[in-house]
């Protein structure tokens, strides 16, 4: 396993239109995150699972946003009618779930709305 | 409220120097962690070092080291014998872990040039 894979790695789209990004964790990772960092700021959390259960969610994380983890491995993070302040650099994470430990981050997905 | 204060401007450091990235953070949570993520041009974040809040010791990873002061809420980053490869954004990330928390809160980042 090399890490967390994240795909596309840049996503252009025009604004109304909907978009799905996808994130392979490490194999034994069971939490998996999800972080929308943009130009200048540090990564903001999005919502967090454990295996396939979906535990946290931040307020950033309006109603066109959604997320899924079905099996516990894979997640997909869907944005349905764009907007462009969507546009942003979106980051996944995994880690262990034991202690206090640090989170593993893929390359990100950039998404471009015109 | 900001967890996480990073603002120091961009800075340039010679190759071969040390340099701190200063860090302050603010919790009533008495059990949390610190960590340090770089992120070059790429855009991948790549972890540092992890100190936490009941550690009695520094943490200390290679060339990084974490300069832990729990009174004063700062948690800085020493990078020693800087390498071109180091200029990148630096930044620090807090979980506070009560109540199941598992989020990293980060501060805005630091940029780091190392000129040779």
């Amino acid at each position: 396993d090399t890490g967390v894979s994240q795909d596309p790695r840049h996503k252009i789209t025009k604004r109304g239109q909907n978009v799905t990004f996808r994130c392979d964790p490490i194999s034994e990772h069971n939490r998996l995150y999800w972080y929308r960092q943009t130009l200048g700021q540090g990564p903001e959390f999005l919502t967090y699972f454990q295996n396939e259960a979906q535990l946290e969610k931040s307020r950033l994380l309006s109603d066109r946003f959604s997320a899924e983890r079905p099996k516990g491995s894979f997640s997909t993070l869907e944005i349905q009618r764009t907007e462009q302040g969507d546009s942003a650099m979106y980051l996944c994470a995994s880690s262990l779930s034991t202690g206090n430990t640090e989170a593993f981050f893929g390359q990100g997905t950039r998404l471009t709305v015109v | 409220a900001q967890k996480i204060t990073q603002t120091q401007p961009g800075m340039f450091v010679q190759e071969k120097e040390a340099v701190t990235l200063d860090c302050t953070y603010d919790t009533s949570d008495p059990s949390y962690g610190l960590f340090w993520y770089k992120q070059p041009s790429s855009g991948e974040m790549i972890f540092l070092i992890y100190q936490g809040s009941y550690d009695q010791q520094n943490a200390t990873e290679g060339r990084y080291s974490l300069n832990f002061q729990k009174a004063r809420k700062s948690a800085n980053l020493v990078i020693s014998a800087s390498q071109l490869g180091d200029s990148a954004m630096y930044f620090c990330a807090m979980r506070e872990t009560a109540y199941g928390n598992n989020r990293l809160a980060f501060g805005k980042g630091n940029q780091v040039v190392v000129i040779p």
